[in-house]
């Protein structure tokens, strides 16, 4: 199967400017993840989808970030405006649903963003 | 809360060597443990995947181990080649936290020629 597909790969930016990310799941999983992994540490959820619904955004800074999963595939995470302390790889996973506990995650292969 | 911690967190070792990971969690009540591996500047690749239920999984020259009860988990590799080097990253499933995964800080593991 097709893995999870993000873009862009990189993308440098000055403070306060907008960005955003584009991530496209595995077809047919229905939760879908945003995790952010700043440099040296493990990924820290921003947030979950399952279809076009938040499951969970309890970790997602919401004076700057935003989300959206239009149609339960897609989805697109936005920051406006960016902060030097943005700079960081931003993940997207996918797995089959959230009613299944044990299924395992798919990454892909992130967006590094450089704020400077 | 749930905190997932990784020892060592840096690993040299010569190219042949078996070598193990440790990753602790602070709470038992998981769904299942994944291991991943990352390499530079790249996303994340699933190793293996643990349920609670089981004890062990394997996968070529990796075996990973689950103790529940003792919140521990170890990824063994065997026979170590200069291509594993990584930082491989353990992560948990917990009935707290949803679908959530917890992940610990990663060991960056080096192998050499």
């Amino acid at each position: 199967e097709a893995g999870v597909a993000q873009s862009p790969r990189y993308k440098i930016i000055e403070k306060r400017q907008s960005v955003a990310f584009w991530c496209n799941p595995i077809s047919g999983h229905a939760t879908l993840y945003w995790y952010q992994q700043i440099l040296g540490q493990g990924p820290k959820l921003l947030i979950q989808f399952q279809n076009n619904g938040v499951v969970d955004d309890s970790q997602l800074p919401k004076d700057r970030f935003s989300a959206e999963r239009l149609k339960g595939v897609d989805s697109t995470l936005k920051i406006q405006p960016a902060k030097l302390e943005d700079s960081a790889v931003y993940l997207c996973a996918s797995s089959r649903r959230v009613g299944g506990p044990n299924y395992g995650y798919t990454f892909g292969s992130g967006t590094r963003l450089t704020v400077v | 809360k749930q905190e997932v911690t990784q020892i060592p967190a840096a690993l040299s070792v010569p190219e042949g060597e078996n070598l193990v990971l440790n990753c602790s969690f602070t709470d038992s009540a998981i769904y299942n443990l994944q291991w991943f591996r990352q390499d530079p500047g790249k996303g994340l690749t699933s190793l293996l995947l643990i349920q609670s239920s089981q004890r062990e999984q394997t996968s070529g020259r990796l075996n990973a181990s689950l103790d529940k009860s003792s919140g521990r988990s170890t990824l063994y590799i065997a026979a170590s080649q200069p291509g594993d080097s990584a930082t491989y990253l353990c992560a948990v499933r917990d009935e707290t936290s949803g679908s959530r995964l917890t992940f610990g800080e990663g060991t960056q593991l080096t192998v050499n020629p």
